[in-house]
């Protein structure tokens, strides 16, 4: 089956700084990448997803690449904010599979 | 904007008993999940469920436990016979079509087992 690899598993920005987190995965069949920020207590939503026929999608400050042959998806997070501060976690999904496999999560702290 | 919605959003339960979460999908989606999460770990797939029968499950999700789509709106998890490890935050969530459509969660209920 499916599994996702992420890393880091901790990642400390000072503000305005760029975060990167990167997400490595091992089915081939997987063809829908999400991501999701949750915050303490809350409940995951999602931020970005992207589909194996684009190789980049934006929005706002938040970025998205893939790599299908390499197997790996990076989120990019620009001019960070304290409201960033969270945990990312990466996901993928078979194109005719309905079920999310999640990586382990990245602790995302912004310092002021 | 529509949302799914679980009750309870915490339940304290002993070890052995039955307990049932109850989820409640965004109205015009098809395809319903389990999610658990134990305290600090990653989100975990529990179960799916479309056209009213159980489409994947994962090895966690043993003989202990079962979904129910009762009625139109509601989607529910039985856990028989609690044990400590199902102690976790317990997340519903829904899609309009499968696995390529964007999963929206319910804010989770916390089990508890003692």
């Amino acid at each position: 089956g499916e599994n996702v690899e992420q890393h880091p598993s901790t990642l400390s920005v000072q503000e305005g700084d760029s975060a990167v987190i990167k997400c490595t995965y091992s089915d081939s069949a997987s063809n829908y990448f999400p991501w999701y920020k949750q915050e303490l207590g809350k409940r995951p939503q999602l931020i970005i997803d992207i589909r194996s026929n684009v190789g980049e999608k934006k929005d706002q400050r938040i970025a998205v690449t893939l790599n299908k042959t390499a197997k790996h998806f990076s989120l990019h997070i620009t001019e960070t904010q304290p409201e960033d501060s969270a945990v990312y976690f990466c996901a993928a999904s078979e194109e005719y599979g309905n079920k999310l496999v999640f990586g382990a999560g990245t602790i995302l702290r912004v310092k002021s | 904007e529509p949302e799914v919605t679980q009750t309870p959003s915490h339940q304290v339960t002993q070890m052995g008993q039955e307990v049932i979460l109850r989820c409640v999908p965004i109205s015009n989606h098809l395809y319903f999940y389990w999610y658990r999460q134990i305290l600090g770990q990653k989100v975990e797939f529990l179960v799916s469920f479309y056209n009213n029968e159980i489409s994947e499950k994962s090895e966690i999700f043993d003989d202990q436990f079962s979904v129910e789509r009762p009625d139109g709106s509601n989607f529910t998890l039985k856990i028989r016979s609690t044990k400590l490890e199902d102690s976790a935050m317990y997340f519903c969530a829904s899609s309009e079509g499968g696995g390529r459509t964007e999963a929206f969660f319910g804010q989770g209920t916390r089990l508890t087992v003692v």
